[in-house]
């Protein structure tokens, strides 16, 4: 069965650091490119960033672009998420999301990341 | 970068058919057809529908329908039941981010 956990939620303070993690199980991770999407709390989804398959090419929004950074450990299935100089507006349930089909095909539960002092 | 833009609420009586819009630019919708549309209840994470403008993962019920036309994409849901009442994104491929931008978001109401 596939599985996206998510995981390194939790509350930080404006300006801090967080380390988001996403275990994979029940498909081959390597072959799939990856995402994480946010959503706010009573808000819409965002797109968050992207990453290859073999880690190569990277995207981000504009939104987090320089300070949140993307990667991948395809022998460990997992995906990772750096955010440092984390705003107010950055709290939200983070999901990681598999890519096929130039869709989302799949999404993990998600975590909570809350910003405030 | 912009959200795609969609209308806050939809609704419709059950066995009617509703149709959901959602308003890009040539840079995403119209200049692709990497259009996909997404079911969330609440608390719950968002579930594929549509992916690729008109094509239905497996499993997925063949009352959800997608089309694209120019710059618009639209959902249409046939055969309204009491559990499509939900909230509808639709997203798709933008060379603006050079990867995803997602819709507004859509509540829709069974009355």
């Amino acid at each position: 069965e596939e599985q996206l956990v998510e995981s390194g939620g939790g509350l930080v303070q404006p300006g801090g650091s967080l380390r988001l993690s996403c275990a994979a199980s029940g498909f081959t991770f390597s072959n799939f490119e990856m995402n994480w999407v946010r959503q706010a709390p009573g808000k819409g989804l965002e797109w968050v960033s992207y990453i290859s398959g073999s880690g190569r090419k990277k995207y981000y929004a504009d939104s987090v672009k320089g300070r949140f950074t993307i990667s991948r450990d395809n022998a460990k299935s997992s995906l990772f998420l750096q955010m440092s100089s984390l705003r107010a507006e950055d709290a939200a349930f983070y999901y990681c999301v598999r890519d096929h089909n130039w869709a989302y095909d799949f999404w993990g539960l998600g975590t909570l990341v809350t910003v405030s002092s | 970068q912009s959200a795609l833009t969609q209308p806050a609420s939809v609704s419709g009586s059950p066995g009617q058919s509703i149709t959901i819009s959602c308003t890009g630019t040539s840079s995403d919708i119209g200049g692709y057809n990497y259009v996909s549309w997404y079911q969330q209840y609440p608390g719950k994470a968002p579930k594929l529908l549509i992916y690729k403008v008109t094509n239905r993962p497996s499993g997925v019920s063949y009352r959800f329908s997608g089309s694209k036309s120019g710059n618009t994409a639209s959902l249409t849901i046939s055969g309204l039941q009491a559990e499509d009442e939900a909230d509808y994104y639709c997203s798709s491929y933008s060379s603006s981010t050079s990867w995803g931008v997602f819709g507004t978001g859509t509540k829709v109401t069974v009355l």
